[in-house]
């Protein structure tokens, strides 16, 4: 079945430095890949996604690409802030025979970024 | 729209008892998707409904859960007999069929469940 794995955290970082947070998956077909955050206290966020290979998701200075001969979604930032301390989500969707996308989730990397 | 509500947001209860959630998808979303999130691991997949139909339930969803979507706008799941097991947040999400769309699914603030 579908799988993704990511990275252990926690992650401590001082403000301003580089982020790396990597994630793999398993898949049998094509699936659309994701980062959701968590902020403390509220709900999932879709952070960025790529539909297909080669794709680069980007948003709030986080990116993504999608790289299908490494089976790899990893998330970068240049330059963290404090206010980027959340829980991260690496998460992939497929179609199966129901017709719909069942969002399957890697078990969260926690970024503490200190001032 | 302020997008997908949940309520309540926390529930305590006794084991034995039974609770219900609700959810509130965005209004023009067709497909939703309930979820249960542990501490420390990703939400997994328990049901889903394309409009008033429930298409797929998880294995992890033992016959002491039940989930409704009657006019196939706002949800509600039932855990009867809880057990401490069953303590865990809930979380609801939802979406738009669309040609071509990427299916991304827009979630609700959860409803964290403690069994004691």
């Amino acid at each position: 079945g579908d799988s993704v794995t990511q990275m252990e955290g926690p992650v401590t970082l001082s403000e301003e430095a580089f982020l790396t947070i990597n994630c793999t998956y398993t898949a049998t077909g094509y699936p659309s890949l994701f980062w959701y955050v968590q902020y403390p206290g509220e709900g999932l966020q879709l952070l960025l996604k790529a539909t297909k290979a080669d794709d680069k998701g980007s948003n709030k200075g986080f990116e993504a690409t999608y790289r299908k001969e490494t089976t790899s979604f990893h998330l970068e930032k240049g330059s963290v802030q404090v206010s980027d301390s959340a829980v991260y989500f690496c998460a992939l969707s497929e179609g199966n025979s129901g017709g719909y996308q069942k969002v399957t989730f890697g078990t969260g990397t926690k970024l503490q970024v200190i001032p | 729209d302020t997008g997908v509500s949940q309520n309540p947001r926390h529930k305590i209860t006794k084991r034995g008892q039974n609770v219900t959630f609700r959810c509130d998808p965005i209004s023009e979303h067709n497909r939703l998707y309930w979820y249960r999130q542990t501490l420390g691991q990703g939400p997994e997949f328990l049901t889903y409904f394309q409009n008033e139909a429930q298409l797929e339930k998880s294995r992890l969803l033992s016959d002491r859960f039940s989930a409704e979507r009657p006019k196939g706008s706002f949800s509600t799941l039932e855990i009867q007999r809880t057990e401490q097991g069953d303590s865990a947040m809930y979380l609801c999400a939802s979406s738009l069929r669309t040609t071509g769309s990427s299916y991304e699914q827009y979630f609700g603030p959860g409803t964290r469940l403690t069994v004691t």
